[in-house]
């Protein structure tokens, strides 16, 4: 298994209050990823970054920011959550592989729910 | 932009049946082309890949074919089990696009005995 670690792994919190969720990786894949699953919608990229300090935005970015100061750290925040991101949020990493991407591995996921 | 359109669900087979997931794609180089699967409560893990045209990706009893001429990459297996009951999901990646990701809606399956 690759070695990806969320933290937290449930967490409950209340609208307006920030959240950090934090992803960290053992492999040194050079990108990293996070996305939300929810119901009907699949999995929507949030935001991903190809490098320290390299971050782009994914098709649902607005409320999150990101931070990636370190190969194996991602950090991505909700400067104020809302309900609507109650979600099931993963981290995943990948490397290039010659002229081809390598697959995508996922962590366990962290479970947020915003009352 | 990239896209996958993938066979919507629920799909519920018995034990033993044939399964067959669509899954078709639309992208703009050469892309990847990637089968995950999704247990109750886990992360996504890969199933199966393939990385050129004609290539066939497999695992565990599962295949799917990268058809360039059709844009499909259709999955299937020609006897399931109880156990195999997942959430499907099927992915292109490009690299041209720095290593981004695009899924489909997901697939779930229930298999009965």
């Amino acid at each position: 298994d690759a070695g990806i670690t969320q933290s937290p792994r449930h967490k409950v919190t209340e609208t307006g209050t920030p959240v950090t969720l934090r992803c960290h990786q053992t492999e040194n894949h050079r990108y990293m990823y996070w996305y939300r699953q929810d119901p009907g919608h699949g999995l929507r990229l949030i935001h991903y970054s190809y490098g320290v300090k390299d971050t782009d935005k994914g098709e649902v970015s607005d409320g999150y920011s990101v931070s990636r100061s370190k190969t194996e750290d991602f950090l991505l925040t909700l400067e104020s959550a809302t309900s609507s991101q109650t979600s099931v949020y993963f981290c995943a990493i990948s490397e290039r592989r010659g002229q081809n991407t390598g697959e995508l591995f996922f962590g366990e996921g962290s479970r947020l729910t915003v009352l | 932009g990239d896209s996958v359109t993938q066979m919507e669900g629920p799909v519920t087979l018995s034990e033993e049946a044939f399964l067959t997931i669509n899954c078709t794609y639309t992208a703009t180089g050469y892309p990847s082309l990637f089968w995950y699967v999704q247990y109750p409560g886990e992360g996504l893990q890969l199933l199966l890949k393939a990385t050129k045209a004609d290539d066939k990706g497999s695992n565990k009893g599962f295949e799917a074919t990268y058809r360039k001429e059709t844009t499909s990459f259709h999955l299937e297996k020609g006897s399931v089990q109880v156990s195999d009951s997942a959430v499907y999901f099927c992915a292109l990646s490009e690299p041209l696009t720095g290593n981004q990701f695009y899924f489909g809606t997901g697939t779930s399956l229930t298999v009965i005995p």
